[in-house]
C-alpha cells in the first residue's frame, strides 16, 4: 500500500520570507504521479502541480517550485517570497498506475500561515 | 466555465438518519470520485465512477454508496449516520478514466454535521 507522509503540521512565516514544505512517499510501484494541491479555507482543493515517477527535474512556477528526488522519496515545495494569500493547507499525494482505481492517496497537510 | 459544483454546502443530520451529496463535474469530465476529509486530516478515497460503472473503492463500509448518471453527474448516499461520519465530503472530477497522469479537480464539499 502507499502512504504520502507531511511531517509538518503547522508552519508560520512573515510575509517575503521562503519556505519549504515536506512531502515523503512511499510506494512499490515504479510509475506514479504525484501531485500538490492547495486548499484555502473555502474548501475547495486547488490543484498546483502534477509530476510523474520518470521525471526528476526541478520545476518553477512563478514564486512556486518543486524538488522532486526518487532516490529519498521526496517531493518538497518552496514557496519564494511567501504573502498572506498563500495561506492555507497545503496537500501533498500520490496516485499509482497499477490497479483498476485512480484514487489520489493524500498525506495529512501542512497548514501554512504567512503573517503580514 | 463552471468547475466541479456540490450540494448542498451545509448539512446537519442526526444519527441514524440517511443523506444524500450530489455533484456536477467539470462539462465534458466523465470520472468522478468522492472523498471524505475528516477535521485535520487529508482527504480520503471512497468512490471512483467512469460511464455509470464503479471502477474503484476505498476502505469505507457498505453504508455507504454511490452512482453516476448519464449526464456523468453522480450522487453519494450515506445510510445510518454515525458521529464519525461527520466531515467535509469533496467530488473531484476528471476528463477520462484509465490515464494515471489524469488531473483530478476538486468542488469545494459538502459539509456534514451529524449530531
Amino acid at each position: 500500500a502507499q502512504k504520502v507522509t507531511q511531517a509538518q503540521t503547522e508552519i508560520s512565516v512573515v510575509e517575503k520570507e521562503d519556505v519549504t514544505l515536506d512531502c515523503v512517499y512511499e510506494t512499490r510501484d515504479t510509475t506514479y504521479y504525484l501531485f500538490w494541491y492547495k486548499q484555502p479555507p473555502s474548501g475547495e482543493l486547488v490543484f498546483l502541480i502534477r509530476r510523474n515517477s520518470f521525471d526528476e527535474q526541478n520545476e518553477i512556477s512563478g514564486r512556486y517550485s518543486w524538488n522532486f528526488q526518487k532516490s529519498t522519496s521526496s517531493f518538497n515545495f518552496t514557496i519564494t517570497a511567501s504573502q498572506v494569500v498563500d495561506s492555507a493547507v497545503y496537500f501533498c499525494a500520490l496516485t499509482l498506475l497499477g490497479g483498476s482505481a485512480r484514487q489520489l492517496t493524500f498525506g495529512s497537510g501542512t497548514q501554512l500561515t504567512v503573517l503580514p | 466555465d463552471a468547475g466541479v459544483t456540490q450540494s448542498p454546502t451545509h448539512l446537519i443530520k442526526t444519527r441514524g438518519q440517511h443523506v444524500t451529496l450530489r455533484c456536477s463535474p467539470i462539462s465534458g469530465h466523465k470520472s468522478v470520485s468522492w472523498y471524505q476529509q475528516v477535521l485535520g486530516q487529508g482527504p480520503q478515497f471512497i468512490f471512483q465512477y467512469y460511464e455509470k460503472e464503479e471502477r474503484g473503492r476505498g476502505n469505507f463500509p457498505d453504508r455507504f454508496s454511490a452512482r453516476q448518471f448519464p449526464n456523468y453527474s453522480s450522487e453519494l448516499n450515506v445510510n445510518a449516520l454515525l458521529l464519525g461520519d461527520s466531515a467535509l465530503y469533496l467530488c473531484a472530477s476528471s476528463l477520462v478514466f484509465g490515464y494515471v497522469k489524469n488531473i483530478q479537480y476538486f468542488g469545494a464539499g459538502t459539509r456534514l454535521s451529524v449530531l
